[in-house]
């Protein structure tokens, strides 16, 4: 499976944008960019994912670059919230086992 | 309504024991799984199941066997606890399309449990 490699940490404060950046250069043809995020306590939440273009939903956009081997998981308006681990994630057929690495810790300062 | 939901919350119990964690969605998906969140928060899959079957095992010891009465349900049975086992176990579900590509997944809260 392809690997995906993301920061361990990352601070930001309410109310300003945060950009959380994935490397995957060994990504196929046929993976998608999943993101998905834990909050304190909880289960993993799906936020966004894509293949090609650039996509965006009501929590987030994912901006992936043109030769796909990074993306990058943008949230507008920091929340504290917000704060969860977000993991970058590549997966291409139906049924497959998501592969969660160590993902970023985000930290959201008042 | 809870989408996915699961049984105990929370599950502390003696080594040598057997338990069982339920999960239950309400989502009408096809596929369900079990992963396991260890001490040090890494998540890994332990099963899937399509349609009540098995699609996915991985290395996971024989005491531990998940069941699936009808899709809707997926059960895990442990049997002959031991200290490792002590972790949080989340349940999943996702749509499934033969062939597609992957769909979001749903998890449940977890079930935390400590064997002591």
């Amino acid at each position: 499976d392809a690997k995906t490699t993301q920061p361990n940490s990352m601070e930001s404060n309410e109310e300003e944008p945060v950009h959380l950046p994935c490397n995957h250069s060994t990504i196929s043809g046929t993976d998608y960019i999943h993101w998905y995020r834990q909050l304190p306590s909880q289960g993993p939440e799906y936020v966004i994912h894509g293949l090609t273009s650039n996509v965006n939903n009501r929590m987030a956009s994912l901006a992936i670059a043109e030769d796909r081997k990074s993306s990058t998981l943008i949230l507008h308006r920091a929340t504290l919230r917000d704060a969860a681990v977000y993991y970058c994630i590549l997966a291409n057929q139906a049924g497959t086992a998501l592969i969660f690495g160590k993902g970023t810790t985000l930290s959201v300062s008042s | 309504d809870t989408a996915v939901s699961q049984t105990p919350k929370y599950l502390v119990t003696q080594m040598g024991n057997d338990k069982s964690i339920k999960c239950e969605q309400n989502l009408g998906h096809d596929t369900m799984y079990w992963y396991k969140q260890d001490s040090k928060k890494f998540l890994k899959i332990m099963f899937s199941y399509n349609n009540k079957e098995l699609i996915i095992n991985e290395t996971v010891p024989n005491r531990f066997s998940p069941k699936s009465p009808d899709k809707a349900h997926l059960n895990l049975h442990i049997n002959s606890l031991e200290l490792g086992d002590s972790a949080v176990y989340f349940c999943a579900s996702s749509p499934f399309i033969a062939g597609g590509p992957v769909d979001e997944q749903f998890f449940g809260p977890g079930t935390r449990l400590t064997v002591l």
